[in-house]
């Protein structure tokens, strides 16, 4: 069975500043991976998402993450951080055989100072 | 295309009442799924469908939580009696199919507050 462990909870950015978010995963093969952003008060929306091939995949809103086979990782990366930017972000891993199992990480909720 | 839809966005219940959860997904994805996302938590899946079919309910409480797709388009997710311990927000998404390299699209959510 896959997990994810998204291992900071609050992380706090000035505006401007680059940001990085961690996200381990478990998984016995290479997994479907998969950042989502949520607002306050609204539903999850997908960032971003690897696959197979490149291992640097762009997303939306100025967001990129990079797959780290050797550490099990897909950390979301951003250069310079909004305001907009406030938000929680997950984490999701996707099982690529015998199951239909997607598990969430617990978040990282980003503050980002004026 | 309008996304997925959900209803209410806010309910205030005490404990032991029963409550109801209405979602409408994106037209044409077949699967269906409903989270429940605590606070200071990522959703938890409770309960996947196919069409109108059942494909993981493993996480559903099932004593006191149904849920059902039976027409295959939208769906209502009950609790009854609510616990204190269900307060949360319910999350419904939708995705094309099943495989999870499908991208899930989420509706607002509704927000249960049970006193």
């Amino acid at each position: 069975a896959q997990s994810v462990t998204q291992p900071d909870i609050h992380i706090t950015v000035s505006e401007g500043a680059s940001l990085e978010l961690r996200c381990n995963y478990s998984y016995g093969a290479t997994p479907y991976l998969f950042w989502y952003v949520q607002s306050p008060g609204q539903g999850l929306q997908l960032l971003l998402k690897y696959f197979s091939g490149d291992t640097l995949v762009q997303g939306i809103k100025g967001f990129e993450a990079e797959f780290k086979r050797s550490q099990s990782s897909f950390n979301l990366r951003k250069p310079s951080v909004h305001w907009s930017d406030a938000a929680e972000y997950f984490c999701a891993v996707g099982a690529t055989s015998g199951t239909y199992k997607y598990i969430f990480g617990t978040g990282t909720r980003l503050k980002v100072l004026a | 295309e309008a996304g997925v839809a959900q209803s209410p966005r806010y309910k205030i219940i005490e404990k032991r009442q029963s409550v109801a959860f209405w979602c409408n997904p994106i037209s044409g994805h077949a699967t269906l799924y409903w989270y429940q996302q605590i606070l200071g938590q990522g959703p938890k899946l409770l309960i996947q469908f196919q069409n109108n079919g059942v494909v993981d309910d493993s996480q559903l409480p099932k004593d006191r939580f149904s849920a059902e797709r039976l027409k295959g388009v939208d769906s209502t997710l009950k609790i009854q009696p609510a616990k204190l311990e269900d307060s949360a927000v319910y999350l419904c998404a939708s995705s094309r199919g099943l495989a999870t390299y499908n991208e899930q699209f989420f509706g607002p959510g509704t927000r249960l507050t049970v006193l």
